[in-house]
């Protein structure tokens, strides 16, 4: 069974960091792309960042650009989302996704990130 | 950036209808759509990929096509189980978009 565990997630001011960790389990990972995708409270989909299955490339949107970074250790069959410099605007239940042939096949539970002063 | 425009934006329905839900991409994606269910509280389920493929253990009720740059997905005899929000994506190009999303409700 695919799972997808996302931890790291929390409370923190303004223009501070966090790391998000998403720990997969269930298909052999380093076969795959993942990415992240997010929802702000009672909003849309998001998406937030790609990463191929090496690691060797990455993707983002603008809004992250140069803000966030991606990563991955597939010996510990886990991803990473580095955000630095947070805004309010960041705020949002980030989901760690599996890219299986058409994007986000599998999805995580989910874990909160609320930037506030 | 493409833009998906998702319509409607909320819809009123009963058990039994057959319910259709239309993303209109801004420029060709091709057949890079997928479609995704999410009940409150909880995460995103995949439903229809490549815009006319019925994603693992998807009831046969829930079907994708395209016609053009509108691309649909549509519920046969809706069941309670199928209220939910519903929200496309286009991923023929980078930054992937999701449109804004069909909330369904029971009338």
């Amino acid at each position: 069974e695919v799972q997808l565990v996302e931890t790291g997630g929390g409370l923190v001011q303004p223009g501070r960091s966090l790391k998000l960790s998403c720990v997969a389990s269930g298909f052999t990972f380093n076969n795959y792309w993942m990415s992240w995708t997010r929802q702000a409270p009672g909003k849309g989909l998001e998406w937030v960042a790609s990463i191929t299955n090496s690691g060797g490339s990455t993707y983002y949107p603008d809004s992250v650009k140069g803000r966030f970074t991606i990563s991955r250790d597939n010996a510990q069959n886990t991803l990473y989302l580095q955000m630095n410099s947070l805004r309010s605007e960041d705020t949002a239940t980030y989901y760690c996704t599996r890219d299986g042939g058409a994007p986000f096949d599998y999805w995580g539970q989910g874990v909160m990130v609320t930037v506030s002063s | 950036d493409i833009q998906m425009t998702q319509s409607p934006s909320s819809m009123s329905v009963s058990l039994g209808d057959t319910v259709t839900i239309t993303c209109r991409a801004s420029q060709d994606v091709g057949i890079y759509v997928n479609w995704f269910q999410q009940k409150p509280g909880k995460s995103p389920r995949r439903m229809i990929y490549r815009a006319t493929n019925l994603a693992d253990g998807v009831p046969s009720r829930f079907s994708g096509s395209r016609s053009g740059s509108d691309y649909s997905l549509t519920i046969s005899s809706l069941e309670s189980e199928d209220v939910a929000d519903y929200h496309c994506l286009q991923y023929d190009e980078y930054p992937y978009t999701f449109g804004a999303g069909t909330k369904l409700e029971l009338k």
